[in-house]
C-alpha cells in the first residue's frame, strides 16, 4: 500500500547521541515537512523541502539536520539529541495538502 | 505574522449533541484552508478542505466546515456526534505567500462521552 511511512515508530535515546528519523513517501510529492507535537505547542514546523536538494528551516530549526538527496525520501537528523527533544514527530509530504505519516515517539533520556 | 486561533482548546459534550468548532486566521490575501482529526495516539487525516468555490465543505464523517471570508473564518460542524469523534481537531491555512508551508492552529481537543 502506497503512502508515507516512519522508521523507527518509537525510538528510547540517550542525551548526546545522534538520532536519524526516516521519512519515505510513495507519491513522488515535491513537499515534505517534519514537526514535532508536543503537548501544549501544537504542532511546530521544524524544516521543510520544496524538492529534492531544497530544503529550509522552519520554526524550530536548532539541533536538527535535514537532506533531501531523494523526492522519495526525507531523513531528519538530531546531532546531540537533549532532553527537550522528547516529542512525538511527523513527516508529512504533499503540494496544496499535506499527508502525515504515523510518527516517530522519541524519548531522550 | 500569520496565524490561525481555534477559540476552544477543550470541548466535552454527549453523543447526538451538535459540533461547532471555531478557526479563525489573520491573513488578508488567498487562503486554502483545512481541518485535520488526529485520533488518540494516530496520526493526523484529513477531514476536509477549501480552496475556491461553494464555501460550505463537506468532508468525511459526516463533517462539513463553512468559510466565511469577510470573518476571517472557518468553522467546522457536525450535527450529531458519536463517541467515536472524540479526538483532537486542527485547523490550518495555507497563503499565497507561503505556497507548501501550513499555519496550525493549537487544536482543540473534543470529548465525547456515551
Amino acid at each position: 500500500d502506497a503512502g508515507i511511512t516512519q522508521s523507527p515508530r518509537y525510538k528510547i535515546t540517550e542525551t548526546g547521541r545522534q538520532v536519524t528519523l526516516m521519512c519515505h513517501q510513495t507519491w513522488s510529492h515535491s513537499y515534505m515537512f517534519w514537526y514535532r507535537q508536543d503537548l501544549g505547542h501544537g504542532l511546530r514546523l521544524i524544516y521543510y523541502s520544496a524538492a529534492a536538494d531544497i530544503t529550509d528551516k522552519g520554526e524550530v530549526p536548532d539541533g536538527y539536520v535535514v537532506s533531501r538527496s531523494k523526492t522519495e525520501n526525507f531523513p531528519l537528523t538530531l546531532e546531540s539529541a537533549t532532553r527537550s527533544q522528547t516529542s512525538v514527530y511527523f513527516c508529512a509530504s504533499g503540494t496544496d495538502t499535506q499527508y502525515f505519516g504515523p510518527g516517530t515517539r522519541l524519548t531522550v533520556l | 505574522a500569520q496565524s490561525v486561533s481555534q477559540h476552544n482548546h477543550h470541548v466535552i459534550l454527549s453523543e447526538a449533541a451538535s459540533l461547532e468548532l471555531g478557526c479563525n486566521y489573520s491573513y488578508g490575501g488567498t487562503v486554502n484552508l483545512f481541518w485535520y482529526v488526529q485520533y488518540p495516539g494516530q496520526h493526523l487525516q484529513l477531514l476536509l478542505k477549501y480552496f475556491s468555490g461553494d464555501p460550505l465543505v463537506k468532508g468525511i464523517k459526516g463533517f462539513e466546515a463553512e468559510f466565511i471570508k469577510s470573518k476571517f473564518s472557518f468553522n467546522l460542524r457536525k450535527p450529531s456526534v458519536q463517541w467515536s469523534d472524540t479526538a483532537e481537531y486542527f485547523c490550518a491555512v495555507m497563503t499565497t505567500d507561503s505556497w507548501g508551508k501550513f499555519q496550525f492552529g493549537a487544536g482543540t481537543q473534543v470529548v465525547v462521552t456515551p
